[in-house]
Parts: C-alpha cells; sequence; structure tokens
C-alpha cells in the first residue's frame, strides 16, 4: 500500500520563527492532502488541506504546498506561537483508499 | 452539530479478554473510520464502513473486527487482547466517505491491556 514519510519527526522553534514539516509520497494517483494538529489529549483536528490540481493553499499562519511532479507536500507554519505547540500529522488518499498518515511531527514553540 | 463522540474514552483490561468500543457519528455522517494510534506507529488505518457495510479493511489480524448499525454508530471489537493492543483507538466520521472529504476525529478511547 501507499506509504507517506514524514520529516522531521521533532521540530523546536522559537516563538516568531517558522516552521516546516515535509511528507514524501510514492503514488502519483494520490490526489488529496490533509494537515492535522493534535494536541496533546486531544484529537486529531483538521487544519489545513489541499487538493492536486492546486499548487499552494494559503489560511492565515499556515500554508500547504504541493509539488505533485516531486511527489512531497509541505505545511509552513509562519510567527509560530506557543499554542502552535503540538503533534502535527500529514496524510494523503491515494484512488479509493482511505487516508494514510505520517508518522508525526512533534513541535515544540519556545517562548 | 454534535461532534463524534466515543464510548468509553478509557479502558484497562487484562491479556485474553475482549472489548468492545463505540462510536456515534456527526449527524449526517454515514462513513465511520477507526484508527489505531501508538507513540511508535502513529495512526493507523483499522477498517471503514459505509452504509453498514465494510468497505475497507487495514493490515490488522481477525481479532480486530467492527460493525455498523443503521443509525451510522459504530462499534469495533478486539477480542483475545495482547499487550501490544494497548493504544489510543480513534474513529472519524465523514459524509459518504469520498476520498477528498474531510474526516472528523472523536476524541479517543484509550485502552491499556495488562
Amino acid at each position: 500500500g501507499e506509504n507517506v514519510e514524514q520529516h522531521p519527526s521533532t521540530l523546536s522553534v522559537q516563538e516568531g520563527d517558522s516552521a516546516v514539516i515535509k511528507c514524501t509520497y510514492s503514488d502519483s494517483a494520490s490526489n488529496y492532502f490533509p494537515w492535522y494538529k493534535q494536541e496533546l489529549g486531544k484529537r486529531p483536528q483538521l487544519i489545513i488541506d489541499i487538493r492536486s490540481n492546486v499548487g499552494e493553499k494559503k489560511d492565515q499562519r499556515i500554508a500547504v504546498t504541493l509539488n505533485k511532479t516531486a511527489k512531497h507536500f509541505s505545511l509552513h507554519i509562519t510567527e509560530t506561537q506557543p499554542e502552535d505547540s503540538a503533534v502535527y500529522f500529514c496524510a494523503l488518499n491515494s484512488g479509493n483508499t482511505p487516508l494514510v498518515f505520517g508518522k508525526g511531527t512533534r513541535l515544540s514553540v519556545i517562548a | 452539530k454534535a461532534g463524534v463522540t466515543q464510548t468509553p474514552r478509557y479502558l484497562i483490561k487484562t491479556r485474553g479478554q475482549q472489548v468492545t468500543l463505540s462510536c456515534s457519528p456527526i449527524s449526517g455522517h454515514r462513513s465511520v473510520s477507526w484508527y489505531q494510534q501508538t507513540p511508535g506507529q502513529g495512526l493507523q488505518f483499522l477498517f471503514e464502513y459505509f452504509s453498514e457495510t465494510q468497505r475497507n479493511k487495514g493490515n490488522f489480524p481477525g481479532r480486530f473486527s467492527g460493525r455498523q448499525f443503521s443509525n451510522s454508530r459504530s462499534e469495533m471489537n478486539v477480542s483475545t487482547l495482547e499487550l501490544g493492543d494497548s493504544a489510543l483507538y480513534l474513529c472519524a466520521s465523514s459524509l459518504v466517505g469520498q476520498q477528498t472529504e474531510t474526516q472528523y476525529f472523536g476524541p479517543g478511547t484509550r485502552l491499556l491491556v495488562l
């Protein structure tokens, strides 16, 4: 089945700096790429998603970019704040298969 | 609308026992997926139900099973529990489970097997 590699597994940034998390995949049929944020002890929540007919999508301080040729997509968080500290998961759909998740990135924003 | 709910929130069982977890999707959602979340493996897909039928299944042993009722509520069952089954079990619902639909997660059931 499809596999998605997520890097880095942990990331520490100073408050106000930017954070970038990257995911790579292999199935060119993948066409939906959501990102979920999971705070400690809470459920994963969708923060942004992108579909394969779009190269970039932005929502305030969060953006996702997709490079279908190179088969990778990235989450960008600008002006990070302590409340951005959480585990972030990338995911993708490939054909009619269910969502496949990356193993997660633990982001720590240091005040 | 009320979000996805799961019961119970916490469970402690011993090896060899069985357990049943319940998930109530968002009203109107007909697709329910189940995931196992562990620190080392992230979220792994167990199965998906739509209109009371299992539509997709992940790579888990037959000890893991599920079902969906006519009101879209879903249950999953794990028989002959093993220590390695200790995990957070999450369910997620979506309208019809199309590949580009947003999935909404429940709070999870944390299962500890002793």
